[in-house]
């Protein structure tokens, strides 16, 4: 079965720093990447997604995601984060095949001005 | 254009009674999920509609735990009897295309969060 994989479950980085959330999966295959967003009382946001091609991809709010088939991460990461980036993170992968995701237990980062 | 709506927003019951929550999504959306996100953990799927009929449902506990999807738009996920660890934020998503088709983005709603004492 595939599974999700989020290392970090609290960050804390400081306004303006640079900032890396890991995510690794468990998949036969290259499944659907996906990066998710979830602010206090809201819904989940999509970030960013990976189908296929260039492993570098670039997503709303700044963020970007690299994908390396040889260490099955996709890793998400923004060069200066503000302090309205502050909240939960959520990686998934879908095998392409259903269109269902299955989610990572999530990140939550806190930003210190 | 109007995103999933979701009601209520919130909900505290005491175990053994039961609950339901109603979902709206996306005007013309064709597949319908419900999520229940336990706290600490990512949601995990309950259900999923095509329209008004069930793709699958295999994380369902059936034994509590009901949905529908009349007419193919609006959905109600219901618990009878609630038990303590049922306290979880249940999210509803919608899609637009048919599953056949390929990668369809999710949009999800604010989520109904359940509390049960």
């Amino acid at each position: 079965a595939q599974s999700v994989t989020q290392p970090d479950i609290h960050i804390t980085v400081s306004e303006g720093a640079s900032l890396e959330l890991r995510c690794n999966y468990s998949y036969g295959a290259t499944p659907y990447l996906f990066w998710y967003v979830q602010s206090p009382g809201q819904g989940l946001q999509l970030l960013l997604k990976y189908f296929s091609g260039d492993t570098l991809v670039q997503g709303i709010k700044g963020f970007e995601a690299e994908f390396k088939r040889s260490q099955s991460s996709f890793n998400l990461r923004k060069p200066s984060v503000h302090w309205s980036d502050a909240a939960e993170y959520f990686c998934a992968v879908d095998p392409g095949t259903a269109s269902k995701l299955t989610f990572g237990t999530g990140t939550r980062l806190q930003v210190t001005l | 254009e109007a995103g999933v709506a979701q009601s209520p927003r919130y909900k505290i019951i005491e175990k053994r009674q039961s609950v339901a929550f109603w979902c709206n999504p996306i005007s013309g959306h064709a597949t319908l999920y419900w999520y229940q996100q336990i706290l600490g953990q990512g949601p995990k799927l309950l259900i999923q509609f095509q329209n008004n009929g069930v793709v699958d449902d295999s994380q369902l506990p059936k034994d509590r735990f009901s949905a529908e999807r009349l007419k193919g738009v609006d959905s109600t996920l219901k618990i009878q009897p609630a038990k303590l660890e049922d306290s979880a934020v249940y999210l509803c998503a919608s899609s637009k295309g048919l599953i056949v088709a390929g990668y369809n983005e999710q949009f999800f709603g604010p989520g109904t969060r359940l509390t049960v004492l």
